[in-house]
């Protein structure tokens, strides 16, 4: 099957700082990326659709400002948490689609965050 | 909006078979998945089925999906500890971009 990877696969920051979690399909052309986070024990949160060469559209609730994300090829899609703070510690995972039905979508093994 | 809703947990001894329900609100679902996570890693797809089939086997998975009461079960023959892990169902709507809404996930744990 196709692989994605993410990097860095955990990161701990200070709170005020910038980071910023890199997403690579690396077999395929990834039209569509998705970008979840999953907090402690629960379930996958859509953040946003990421789609190359536009911009991503985003979840209702999802600052725009505060998570920016670029998709600038079709091979890679980043996620750039601004301003970090405590709350935004979580598991961000990255998923990318395509293909035939049932556009089965392909998961990176996700980017542990914690802001100090 | 779409709610898909599992139990949180589930335990089952070496070499039964467990089977993991989920509840979904949204009838225009196009396909349904069943994904696996092991602890601290990403998901990993096991089998999906489309909405116009009642049922899919797949070597040790049975996938059931009742569209009249909105239920999906996942089966899973002679339970191995590997199989310990949280199982999330997720929808896929028809006209959704390909968006998935996940199910609340089950974790499913083997003992010896």
């Amino acid at each position: 099957g196709a692989v994605v990877s993410q990097h860095p696969s955990w990161v701990i920051c200070k709170s005020g700082t910038s980071v910023k979690i890199e997403c690579r399909s690396l077999d395929f052309q990834a039209t569509t990326m998705f970008w979840y986070r999953q907090f402690p024990k629960q379930s996958l949160m859509l953040m946003a659709t990421s789609n190359e060469g536009s911009k991503a559209t985003y979840e209702q609730g999802v600052e725009k400002d505060k998570f920016l994300i670029n998709h600038a090829s079709l091979t890679l899609s980043t996620l750039t948490v601004t301003s970090a703070h405590p709350e935004d510690s979580s598991f961000y995972i990255c998923s990318a689609g395509g293909g035939s039905p049932p556009y089965e979508q392909y998961f990176g093994p996700g980017t542990r965050l914690t802001v100090t | 909006g779409e709610d898909v809703e599992q139990s949180l947990f589930l335990s089952v001894r070496e070499g039964d078979s467990s089977v993991i329900n989920c509840t979904y609100t949204d009838s225009s679902s196009t396909y349904l998945y069943w994904y696996k996570q092991e602890p601290g890693a990403g998901l990993q797809l096991l089998t999906y089925i489309f909405s116009n089939m009642d049922m899919k086997q797949d070597q040790r998975l049975t996938v059931l999906l009742n569209k009249k009461d909105k239920h999906l079960s996942l089966r899973i023959a002679d339970t191995q500890t590997g199989d310990s892990a949280i199982y999330f169902c997720a929808e896929e709507l028809t006209g959704g971009g390909n968006k998935l809404t996940f199910g609340t996930g089950t974790q499913l744990k083997v003992e010896l």
